[in-house]
């Protein structure tokens, strides 16, 4: 099936340090979602991206829907031990169909 | 308050049963999904609902058999578990819109981890 790659995919970072990852695809998408998943959990949407070009901050997180409308961004700033899950980047495809990145793994070292 | 919730959390069974998943969401959302999230965390989608009926089959085996009551309820019924079915599966609810609307934002449950030995 279809997934949006998604890089890096894993990053061990320590606390207070900024992080970026980024999802690109070769189709064009419409809008663009950003979810963590901590253990056990389902994912939760941080951030979703509307336009080309837009950038939407949440907190911390500041996401960009790239201006090819083929690729998204995610920076967190100054990272804390809680951010520490896994980040997904979503494509909308068609009006009922998202395709989802394969994965951020985030640890954050105290 | 929940905003999407699934039935049962966890669901253990034996190879060849049959087992249903129930998914509720309060959110006034008309449309409906189920995921299916394997060992590597690759989450793929199954079906989408809208308005109670079948928009998406991601070419899922027959076994599977979704159900929706009404737009609140997404069930699903596998049939002859499999080995390979063990994974988390995961329903969503959006509104449904036009592509790259505002309101297309979709929300997980907390998933239902399947088991089958």
């Amino acid at each position: 099936g279809q997934q949006l790659n998604q890089s890096p995919q894993s990053m061990f970072i320590q606390e207070g340090e900024d992080v970026s990852m980024n999802c690109t695809s070769s189709s064009i998408f419409n809008t663009w979602l950003w979810y963590k998943q901590e253990p056990g959990e389902g994912p939760v949407l941080l951030i979703a991206l509307y336009k080309a070009g837009e950038l939407t901050s949440n907190g911390r997180l500041t996401a960009q829907f790239g201006i090819t409308r083929k690729d998204s961004f995610l920076n967190i700033s100054a990272s804390i031990p809680s951010d520490v899950g896994i980040y997904f980047c979503a494509g909308q495809l068609g009006t009922y169909k998202y395709i989802f990145g394969t994965g951020t793994r985030l640890k954050v070292l105290a | 308050d929940t905003a999407v919730s699934q039935t049962p959390k966890y669901l253990v069974t034996q190879m060849g049963n049959d087992k249903s998943i129930k998914c509720e969401q309060n959110l006034g959302h008309d449309t409906m999904y189920w995921y299916k999230q394997d060992s590597k965390k690759f989450l793929k989608i199954m079906f989408s609902y809208n308005n109670k009926e079948l928009i998406i089959n991601e070419t899922v085996p027959n076994r599977f058999s979704p159900k929706s009551p009404d737009k609140a309820h997404l069930n699903l019924h596998i049939n002859s578990l499999e080995l390979g079915d063990s994974a988390v599966y995961f329903c969503a609810s959006s509104h449904w819109g036009y592509s790259g609307g505002r309101n297309n934002e979709q929300f997980f449950g907390p998933g239902t981890r399947l088991t089958v030995l």
